[in-house]
């Protein structure tokens, strides 16, 4: 069966640090991977989407970055975090037709920038 | 661009009593459209989805929702409440991006509340 992680579940960072979520799916080949982020009392936005490896679209303007080194690994990152950044980021996977699945999310990281 | 619209940002009912919890689509065509659930401090999960099939869906826990083109609507449905489906629900449209993939365009939530 197909699974995917998402870690860590929860960080508190300054703000200027650097920053790495990392997601990870397993049981199925060449899925289509997003982020997306929920600030506090709105709906979820998509920041990145990547339909293999090594290539990332951006939805929106930011200060984040996205990478996609393995056919199942999705990676967001920042060089220097901003307080903005702070929200609940959620990595999600779907394969084609999405129609027939949908889409599958991962637990969720809670990041706070102080 | 297709979109959602949630009618309610908060909605209460008793334990027993009906839910509904109520969705506008906007499209140029024929949607995919979705529920998902999302309890505190977690990820989403999938309550059901519309793909041009049945347009009253079932899905998980006794949730429902009909499809209903004239109406523009996807509302959700469950016939008696329980304390466990106090959660926040969000109705979907997904959309094809450019380059391949689809994007989930999400509404902007309804908080479910479950008294006793």
């Amino acid at each position: 069966s197909q699974t995917i992680h998402q870690w860590p579940a929860t960080l508190v960072q300054p703000v200027g640090s650097p920053l790495s979520l990392e997601c990870t799916v397993e049981g199925t080949s060449n899925p289509n991977l997003y982020w997306y982020r929920q600030a506090a009392g709105r709906g979820l936005q998509l920041l990145f989407y990547s339909v293999g490896i090594g290539q990332i679209s951006s939805e929106v303007p930011q200060n984040l970055s996205a990478s996609r080194p393995q056919d199942r690994q999705f990676i967001l990152s920042s060089k220097k975090l901003l307080l903005s950044d702070s929200g609940f980021y959620l990595c999600a996977w779907s394969v084609w037709p999405v129609t027939n699945y949908g889409y599958t999310f991962g637990s969720g990281t809670r990041l706070t920038v102080v | 661009a297709q979109s959602v619209t949630q009618l309610d940002s908060h909605v209460s009912v008793s334990e027993g009593t009906p839910v509904l919890l109520r969705c506008n689509y906007s499209s140029s065509y024929s949607p995919s459209l979705f529920w998902y659930v999302q309890h505190p401090n977690k990820g989403l999960q999938l309550l059901l989805k519309y793909t041009s099939a049945a347009t009253l869906v079932k899905g998980i826990n006794g949730f429902e929702a009909e499809f209903k083109k004239s109406e523009t609507s996807f509302h959700l449905t469950k016939p008696s409440a329980h304390m466990s489906d106090a959660a926040e629900y969000f109705c979907v449209v997904s959309d094809q991006l450019t380059g391949g993939g689809n994007k989930l365009t999400f509404g902007t939530g309804t908080q479910l509340k479950v008294e006793l």
